[in-house]
């Protein structure tokens, strides 16, 4: 089992809709989770440091289920621009893990 | 300057030349990472810095060799590329735990020809 696992998808969402994906992790021990977005062609961006209690910015909110090791962000009101590959990455003992990330299509 | 930089943005290389790409950052992060993505591929961890010293080497061939002088610089020197090396070469940084992610640099985009 892949230690961060993700949807490769592509998503296909209308713009407006609300869309969430989520991510798996293998490894208990983890300790902390970022969403990054990474546009094509570019560097990674951190999107969003996600807390145990959940946290929302803007359109975006991230979630932390440590009892089901899963990680998940949900975007609402989509927007063209979200149109991007979203990456999850867990830190493990000092060491960060990418996900190969989920591709999203926001249609207009 | 703030964030991480790195030069070139752009590298056409011949599979005899001996290049370098080089990476600085301004965060006062203390680790630093060279990151290789090809086309439609995941990120592929070539080489961790802490502290400047070398704390990982991911099976990578011995034509990368990283160079770490200080915690605000990091180099990879190439020499005898193939092809399949062409990729995006991506440099990060991050505090030792990288407890509040990475930041990344704009990439080198190598062209092995």
């Amino acid at each position: 089992r892949k230690e961060v696992e993700q949807d490769p998808g592509p998503f296909n969402v209308p713009e407006g809709a609300t869309v969430a994906f989520n991510c798996t992790y293998s490894n208990s021990a983890s300790q902390s989770f970022f969403w990054y977005r990474q546009d094509c062609r570019k560097e990674p961006k951190l999107l969003m440091s996600v807390y145990s209690s959940g946290n929302e910015d803007g359109r975006f909110t991230a979630q932390l289920n440590r009892a089901s090791q899963y990680i998940s962000l949900l975007i609402r009101d989509s927007k063209l621009s979200d149109s991007a590959t979203y990456l999850c990455v867990v830190n493990r003992d000092d060491k960060i893990i990418f996900g190969k990330g989920t591709r999203l299509h926001i249609l207009p | 300057e703030t964030g991480v930089t790195q030069t070139p943005r752009h590298l056409v290389m011949g599979m005899t030349n001996k290049k370098s790409l080089k990476c600085e950052q301004h965060l006062g992060h203390n680790a630093m990472y060279w990151y290789k993505q090809s086309a439609k591929k995941p990120l592929e961890l070539m080489f961790v810095y802490s502290l400047e010293e070398r704390v990982e080497n991911n099976s990578v061939p011995s034509r990368f060799s990283p160079e770490c002088p200080n915690s605000s610089h990091l180099f990879l020197h190439l020499h005898t590329l193939q092809p399949e090396d062409s990729a995006l070469y991506l440099c990060a940084s991050s505090q030792v735990q990288a407890l509040y992610g990475y930041t990344f640099g704009s990439g080198t985009r190598l062209t092995v020809v």
